[in-house]
């Protein structure tokens, strides 16, 4: 079946820094969603992307359909406290059921004050 | 407020019972998702039904049932027959129109004693 490799599994930053993690896929995907999973809660979806080297913002967070459209990355600019969860890519690939998605292993952000 | 209630948030269950989770859904979704997560593995997909009375199997269904027999409504059962049930489920739902971009619940801790 369809993989995602997310990178990287962990990141342990400071308050103010930027942050960047990457997913990517063997095959072409035609949509890339990232989903950010605060501890003990569902996960919230933060970005979707549907057309390759589309750019998208959400406040401090930018994420980027790649053109290859095998992959896609998530910057988070000045982070702060709250920014610590799990951040997920997530996507629907083109061999793929249209039905189902496809979800990397996360990244586990920690931001210290 | 439209959103996706499950119920309860924390469970436990004796080994050998079996235990059935609540989704429910007032965003007139057509599509709902039941996913297991444990730690470092992601979100897997136990089962999806994308109309009322139909459902299919996911990647780890073995152990588990589902039920679609109101649109709002997908409840999962974790039967005697799952030999590891302890972890974290969620459910999602989405518009079949467009399964992009799935919705989560804010998922139920089950802990098999």
């Amino acid at each position: 079946g369809q993989q995602l490799n997310q990178s990287p599994q962990s990141m342990f930053i400071q308050e103010g820094e930027d942050v960047s993690m990457n997913c990517t896929s063997s095959s072409i995907f035609n949509t890339w969603l990232w989903y950010k999973q605060d501890p003990g809660e569902g996960p919230v979806l933060l970005i979707a992307l549907y057309k390759a080297g589309e750019l998208t913002s959400n406040g401090r967070l930018t994420a980027q359909f790649g053109i290859t459209r095998k992959d896609s990355f998530l910057n988070i600019s000045a982070s702060i406290p709250s920014d610590v969860g799990i951040y997920f890519c997530a996507g629907h690939g083109s061999g793929g059921s249209n039905y189902k998605l496809t979800f990397g292993k996360g990244t586990l952000l920690t931001v210290n004050p | 407020d439209g959103g996706i209630t499950q119920s309860p948030k924390y469970l436990f269950r004796k080994e050998g019972q079996n235990v059935t989770l609540s989704c429910e859904q007032n965003l007139n979704h057509d599509a709902m998702y039941w996913y297991r997560q444990d730690p470092g593995q992601g979100l897997r997909l136990i089962y999806y039904s994308q109309i009322v009375n139909d459902f299919q199997k996911g990647d780890i269904a073995e152990g588990y049932s589902v039920s679609r027999e109101k649109k709002e409504s997908f409840p999962l059962t974790v039967t005697s027959a799952q030999k590891n049930p302890t972890a974290f489920y969620l459910c999602a739902s989405t518009y079949t129109s467009s399964y992009n971009e799935q919705f989560f619940g804010p998922g139920t801790r089950l802990t098999v004693l």
